[in-house]
């Protein structure tokens, strides 16, 4: 089955770190554009960051220089590091696969909290 | 970046009625590149609409999709009592970031 599973999310205190991870299966995480979407209790969606096939990584003005996209080959894993935590990153966190053309695949989603 | 525009930001309606959702970028978008997702409470988002106006694979055909340039539209023919939701549009402009309207909520009326 074709499928990512997030994890890693929880509560966490302003200023600290958190990396998140997003399993999948079914298919090559390093043969896809595989992204993270956030967000925020009661609000929209929100891009955060895309690594490409060819490795190039992208971030939203909001994370750039805190959070860091990676992923293992041999694990079929991305991850999300995020540092420097603010209440303002409280949210869901997706793992989102685009297609050259939409979000085809998204996970479930890992909650982070930023309180103290 | 491209600012996704949606109205309107709640619409109030009952079952069986016409529901038209419209999304406006802030320049003109490639209509392969827009989509429209429909969220429901604890659930992730879920793709109805691509290329502005192609259905997703089991998506029913009272949903529909319309426009260009810089103005689109989601229809929903005749509401249907799982339709009441959040819906979303979002676009990708060749590089990014990708970005997403603010979402128009059906709700009952």
């Amino acid at each position: 089955e074709v499928q990512v599973v997030e994890s890693g999310g929880g509560l966490i205190q302003p200023g600290g770190s958190l990396r998140l991870s997003c399993a999948a299966s079914g298919f090559t995480v390093s043969s896809n554009y595989m992204n993270w979407v956030r967000q925020a209790p009661g609000k929209g969606l929100e891009w955060v960051s895309v690594i490409f096939s060819g490795g190039n990584t992208y971030y939203a003005d909001s994370v750039k220089g805190r959070f860091t996209i990676s992923r293992d080959n041999s694990k079929n894993t991305l991850y999300l590091q995020m540092n420097s935590l603010r209440a303002e990153d409280t949210a869901v966190y997706y793992c989102a696969r685009w297609n050259f053309w939409y979000f085809d695949l998204w996970g479930r989603g890992t909650l982070v909290t930023v309180s103290p | 970046e491209i600012v996704l525009t949606q109205s309107p930001s709640t619409l109030s309606l009952s079952p069986g009625e016409r529901a038209t959702l419209s999304c406006r970028a802030s320049q003109s978008v490639s209509s392969s590149y827009l989509a429209w997702y429909q969220q429901k409470p604890g659930q992730a988002p879920r793709l109805l609409i691509y290329g502005a106006s192609s259905r997703a694979t089991g998506i029913p055909d009272r949903f529909s999709g319309s426009g260009s340039g810089t103005d689109f539209t989601l229809t929903i023919s005749r509401l249907e009592p799982e339709d009441f939701a959040v819906y979303y549009c979002q676009q990708y402009d060749s590089s990014p970031p990708w970005t997403f309207g603010q979402g128009t909520k059906v709700e009952i009326q």
